[in-house]
């Protein structure tokens, strides 16, 4: 059992790419999110979706997209990267019809450097 | 609004010493309470939670954690650290009926030798 699966785990970019991070779950999760984790700052949400094709901002969504055409899948798009989003990035999945089981499942993180 | 504190963003203990990492909370409903364990270049990964019931909680690794209303706190605790448990810790709330996950800072576990 995978659990959730984040791609690339390392990335370095230049200031103006653009890129995906993908995330994959395979626990049929209806509630997907991704946070950026900084030093002294913990874990802030960035985007999430409680099902397909549906999807919200959280607290720091500026400069990052995301949909969902899947259950499976969250990727999340930075638009034109900037220093600022040098981070390491997290995805997430939970299960909401079983409210017995709130506990959320993180992947590995992606390492994100903008040049 | 929903919020979480911990107190102290590093703490060390002697290997064999009491492990006590404080964490409190800001809500106006019942709250679900979290915490959560980072091992370096790792995701996240549950320790305990507290939804209903018993209010005191224990995890894994031998960590517990006791919800204590009128002090809106939610402690982790663990009596003896081992080497093994130097990682960093974060406590999280939701709301019941709600699916986002609100952090804390994080507290740095290092154990001495």
């Amino acid at each position: 059992n995978a659990g959730v699966t984040q791609t690339p785990k390392f990335q370095v970019l230049k200031t103006g790419q653009s890129m995906t991070l993908q995330c994959a779950q395979d626990m049929n999760h209806e509630y997907m999110s991704w946070y950026r984790q900084d030093p002294g700052m913990g874990l802030r949400l960035i985007h999430y979706s409680v099902g397909a094709g549906i999807t919200d901002q959280g607290e720091v969504p500026n400069g990052y997209n995301v949909s969902r055409s899947t259950t499976e899948d969250f990727p999340l798009r930075l638009l034109s990267a900037a220093p600022s989003q040098t981070s390491v990035y997290f995805c997430a999945s939970s299960s909401i019809r079983d409210r017995r089981s709130t506990e959320a499942f993180f992947g590995q993180g992606t390492r994100l450097t903008v040049v | 609004a929903q919020s979480v504190t911990q107190l102290g963003s590093h703490v060390s203990v002697s290997e064999g010493a009491l492990v006590l990492l404080r964490c409190n909370y800001s809500s106006s409903v019942p709250p679900y309470l979290f915490w959560y364990v980072q091992y370096p270049n790792q995701g996240l990964q549950l320790l305990l939670k507290y939804t209903t019931g018993a209010t005191l909680v224990k995890g894994i690794n031998g960590f517990e954690a006791e919800f204590k209303k009128s002090e809106t706190s939610f402690h982790l605790t663990k009596p003896s650290a081992h080497m093994s448990d130097a990682a960093e810790y974060f406590c999280a709330v939701t709301l019941s009926g709600t699916y986002k996950y609100i952090f804390g800072t994080g507290t740095r576990l290092k154990v001495l030798a």
